[in-house]
């Protein structure tokens, strides 16, 4: 079983959904979670990151993490067709020789239709 | 140019050649990370390293690959007698620890096809 598992979809929205991505884990060492997207051939964009447990929002995006149950997700308010790519959830343990290394989930497929 | 910057963006080489790949981080980012990313799959952790140090490196990594950081500026990721099963996008990161750990930034990755 991978460390981190992650619903791959894909995952076919109408413009202007509320999108739901979400990943599970099993290390409790993680600390740090980040939320990458992807577009295709390219390098992944980072687009949140929190520590621990709790939300965070930024614009369109909220990123929540429940650490009681190793499950974090991200969600996607009014989504556009340029928010079409695959998202990324990437863990890290606050600590040890590990520190700062991710453990990515597979990432999950999104194309949201106009 | 503030971001991650890798080189070259694509490779195709031959069955048994080696190739060398270029990571130039962040400029005050004092980690750097190396991933390899195939179809359909998240990136894979494959070593780091903190200033100049390597620091560790995946089992996945065989004898074949050698990463280096000479004086703890950019990197060089070298694959040795290549296999097609090392067809992949390898993608470099680079972060800070001054502040604590911060979010790591990708480079637009190499993309290699082993032929």
């Amino acid at each position: 079983q991978k460390e981190v598992e992650q619903d791959p979809g894909p995952l076919s929205v109408p413009e202007g959904a509320i999108v739901s991505l979400n990943c599970t884990y099993s290390n409790s060492a993680f600390q740090y979670f980040m939320w990458y997207r992807q577009y295709s051939r390219k390098g992944p964009e980072l687009l949140m990151y929190t520590y621990s447990s709790g939300n965070k929002e930024d614009g369109r995006f909220t990123a929540q993490v429940d650490k009681s149950s190793k499950y974090i997700s991200l969600f996607i308010r009014d989504s556009q067709p340029s928010d079409s790519a695959t998202y990324l959830c990437a863990m890290s343990p606050a600590g040890g020789t590990s520190y700062g290394k991710l453990t990515f989930g597979q990432g999950t497929i999104l194309t949201v239709h106009p | 140019d503030t971001g991650v910057s890798q080189d070259p963006r694509h490779k195709i080489t031959k069955r048994g050649q080696n190739v060398t790949f270029r990571c130039d981080p962040i400029s005050e980012h004092n980690r750097l990370y190396w991933y390899r990313q195939t179809l359909g799959q998240g990136p894979e952790f494959l070593t780091y390293f903190q200033n100049e140090a390597q620091l560790e490196k995946s089992r996945l990594l065989s004898d074949r690959f050698s990463a280096e950081r000479p004086k703890g500026s950019f990197s060089t990721l070298e694959i040795q007698r290549t296999e097609q099963g090392d067809s992949a996008m390898y993608l470099c990161a680079s972060s800070t620890t001054d502040r604590g750990l911060t979010e790591a930034f990708f480079g637009q990755g190499t993309r290699l096809t082993v032929v």
